[in-house]
């Protein structure tokens, strides 16, 4: 059963422009909802991430937006860059208990110049 | 500080052969993961190490797959025998200990192509 639905698929936006990437979750037990950026060839790395107690994080030009009563979440980029151009995964686990991370199935961003 | 290092980077090989990764977590990380990495996918679990003893191996097929963790610090994970299916990238991470495993740090994986 996935527990984390990811959209869109991809993702092609202009210099300058604000792509959103949208997650929605089903386990209300999740507590911590991390984004991962992986460019190709490379690893996963954490890029920002949220507990559900704030409506919105903010990190240069990444901000994610919760919505806990829909439980949804969602990854804002300012003033995107073509150097921004990655596979974004959303992910979500219970922060306390250790459990396993669950991805999202990822959106690939392409921002030309 | 050094990243996860992971070898090979990639691998080819034919269906029912074996074949075997390596994984060193960044020092000083208790907990090690092993993910399945399907094109067009997130990554899923297969295994998790806190020291030499496993957390959570219920996703790993344990028909074909293996994973040790002997010292408590590399970790092999081995496919025998491989099935086309199993063509992904095999990602390796950690984290300093289990209750920390919200900040996972991954290594750049391992090509695996079953032909």
């Amino acid at each position: 059963q996935q527990q984390v639905k990811q959209s869109p698929q991809s993702l092609i936006v202009q210099k300058g422009g604000i792509p959103i990437i949208n997650c929605a979750y089903e386990n209300t037990a999740f507590d911590y909802f991390p984004w991962y950026q992986q460019f190709p060839g490379k690893g996963p790395a954490l890029l920002i991430a949220i507990r559900p107690d704030v409506s919105e994080k903010k990190e240069g030009r990444f901000t994610i937006s919760f919505n806990k009563s829909a439980k949804q979440f969602s990854l804002h980029i300012m003033d995107s860059q073509p150097g921004d151009s990655a596979t974004y995964f959303c992910a979500a686990t219970k922060e306390t208990s250790g459990s396993r991370l669950t991805f999202g199935e990822g959106t690939q961003l392409t921002v030309n110049p | 500080e050094a990243g996860v290092a992971q070898s090979p980077r990639y691998k080819i090989i034919e269906k029912r052969q074996s074949v075997a990764f390596w994984c060193n977590p960044i020092s000083g990380h208790a907990t090690l993961y092993w993910y399945q990495q399907i094109l067009g996918q997130g990554p899923k679990l297969l295994i998790q190490f806190q020291n030499n003893g496993v957390v959570d191996d219920s996703q790993l097929p344990k028909d074909r797959f293996s994973a040790e963790r002997l010292k408590g610090v590399d970790s092999t994970l081995k496919i025998q025998p491989a099935k086309l299916e199993d063509s992904a990238v095999y990602l390796c991470a950690s984290s300093l200990d289990s209750a920390r495993g919200y900040e996972q740090y991954f290594g750049p994986g391992t090509r695996l192509t079953v032909t």
